[in-house]
């Protein structure tokens, strides 16, 4: 079974901090995201990424950037926290096969408020 | 552009009813349409895809390219199945969801 863990489920950050959630999955998946699920909003990509090191921006990468140093983890870093990234932030992956598209799995998510 | 739009954000029904969670598309390929489940405190996970055709819990999906609709089913809803439903397109290996619909079944 495909396991996903997020270091944190609550994390509690001050205004201007730098802030890392860090994500890892042990299922040698190619691809990681990383989302952020708002009431109302559902789920809105932040970023995503189909091998180490390589990165694309989903829809709303303002005021985050990603590391993928190894294929296993996929970290989510707000460089200068505000109140408007309080947010449940979800971690995923999935298999990258070039016929249909294989299924995501996700964390437990990391509910961060910033005071 | 692709799009995936949920109209109900809660629908509530008595155990026993049928149920049907609606969801619409907008995407000019091929799609690709899943549904995912959140119960509550626990991760999000996939229910189905379109393209296995299969029952899940009771649960059923079509696949209407015409109406570019995939919604859910269920017959008879049971308590057991209140949580938030999430429908979800994948287009080259991104997904794209919809903003999700509660689901509350009362005894």
């Amino acid at each position: 079974d495909v396991k996903v863990t997020q270091s944190s489920r609550y994390l509690v950050k001050r205004t201007g901090e730098k802030v890392f959630l860090e994500c890892v999955q042990d299922m040698d998946h190619e691809n990681m995201f990383w989302y952020r699920q708002d009431p109302g909003l559902g789920l809105r990509l932040i970023y995503f990424s189909y091998d180490v090191k390589m990165k694309e921006k989903g829809d709303i990468p303002e005021g985050y950037s990603v590391s993928r140093e190894k294929k296993e983890r996929f970290s989510l870093i707000l460089e200068s926290a505000s109140t408007n990234q309080t947010s449940m932030y979800l971690c995923a992956s999935s298999l990258r096969y070039e016929g249909p598209s294989q299924p995501q799995h996700f964390g437990d998510g990391t509910r961060l408020s910033i005071l | 552009a692709q799009r995936v739009t949920q109209p109900e954000k809660l629908l509530s029904v008595f155990k026993g009813a049928p149920v049907e969670l609606k969801c619409n598309y907008s995407y000019s390929g091929s799609p690709e349409l899943f549904w995912y489940v959140q119960y509550s405190r626990q991760r999000l996970q996939l229910l189905l895809r379109h393209i296995s055709r299969e029952s899940i819990k009771g649960f059923t999906a079509d696949l209407n390219k015409g109406e570019t609709s995939f919604h859910l089913k269920k017959p008879f809803a049971q308590e057991e199945d209140s949580a938030m439903y999430y429908c979800a397109l994948s287009a080259f290996n991104k997904f794209y969801f919809g903003s999700g619909t509660k689901l509350n079944v009362k005894p």
